[in-house]
C-alpha cells in the first residue's frame, strides 16, 4: 500500500537558517503530494501541494519540489522564523487508488530558536 | 477552500461514556473523513463518512465503535462509544470537493477520557 516517510525530529534551529525535511514516498498510482503543518495546540493547515512530477509547491516562503524519479517530496525555507516552529506533515492522495484519502508522514517537530 | 468548524474543542469524559463530536462544513464537499491523531503521533484515517449511507472504515476501526452520520453534504458527527483512557486523541474532521484533491481540516476535538 501507500506510504510516506520522513526524517525524525526534533529539528531544531537558530533563526535565520536552512530549513530542510525530507519526505519520501511510496504509491501503487500517481498521487499528488502534500505538506501540512500544525501550529501548536491548533488543527492541520495546508501549506503546500503538487499534483504532478515536476510540480513546485510554495507558501509562506516554503518551497517542495514533486520529483517522481526519487520518490520526494523535500519540504524546504531558506530562512525561517520563530513563528514558523511547528510540526509538519508530508502526505499523499491517490485519486486513482482511494479518492481523497490522506495518508500521512509521521510528523517532523521543528523547533527555531532566536 | 472550506471553512470546517468542529464542536466541542475539548471535552474530559469518563470511562464508559460516549462522546459525538459534530463537524460543519460551510459549504458543500463531495467527502468528508475523520482522522485520529493519539498523542505525539500522526494523524490515521478512521472513516469516510458517505452521505446517506454507512461510512466507510479503515481497518483497525469498527461502526460500532465509532458510529458516524452525515445527513447532508455539509454535516457530519463521530461518536466515540464506550470509552477508555486510550481513546484520549485528537479527533479532527476534513472535507474535500470533487475533482480538486485536497482536503481541508477542522481545529480538532482533543478528547481526555479519565
Amino acid at each position: 500500500g501507500d506510504s510516506v516517510t520522513q526524517m525524525e525530529g526534533p529539528v531544531t534551529l537558530s533563526e535565520e537558517a536552512f530549513l530542510t525535511i525530507n519526505c519520501t514516498y511510496t504509491a501503487t498510482g500517481y498521487p499528488s503530494l502534500f505538506w501540512y503543518v500544525q501550529y501548536p495546540g491548533e488543527g492541520l493547515q495546508l501549506l503546500l501541494k503538487a499534483t504532478k512530477a515536476d510540480d513546485k509547491g510554495s507558501n509562506k516562503g516554503f518551497e517542495a519540489t514533486y520529483r517522481k524519479e526519487t520518490t520526494s517530496f523535500h519540504l524546504e525555507k531558506g530562512s525561517v522564523q520563530v513563528s514558523d516552529s511547528a510540526v509538519y506533515f508530508c502526505a499523499l492522495s491517490d485519486l486513482d487508488d482511494s479518492w481523497g484519502k490522506l495518508q500521512f508522514g509521521a510528523g517532523t517537530q521543528v523547533v527555531v530558536t532566536p | 477552500s472550506a471553512v470546517i468548524s468542529q464542536k466541542p474543542s475539548r471535552d474530559i469524559c469518563q470511562r464508559g461514556t460516549s462522546l459525538t463530536i459534530q463537524c460543519q462544513v460551510d459549504s458543500q464537499v463531495t467527502m468528508m473523513f475523520w482522522y485520529r491523531q493519539q498523542p505525539g503521533q500522526s494523524l490515521t484515517l478512521i472513516a469516510t463518512a458517505n452521505q446517506g449511507s454507512e461510512a466507510t472504515y479503515e481497518s483497525g476501526f469498527v461502526i460500532d465503535k465509532f458510529p458516524i452520520s452525515r445527513p447532508n453534504l455539509t454535516f457530519s458527527t463521530l461518536t466515540v462509544s464506550n470509552m477508555s483512557p486510550e481513546d484520549s486523541s485528537i479527533y479532527l474532521c476534513s472535507g474535500g470537493l470533487a475533482g480538486i484533491n485536497e482536503q481541508f481540516f477542522g481545529p480538532g476535538t482533543r478528547l481526555t477520557v479519565l
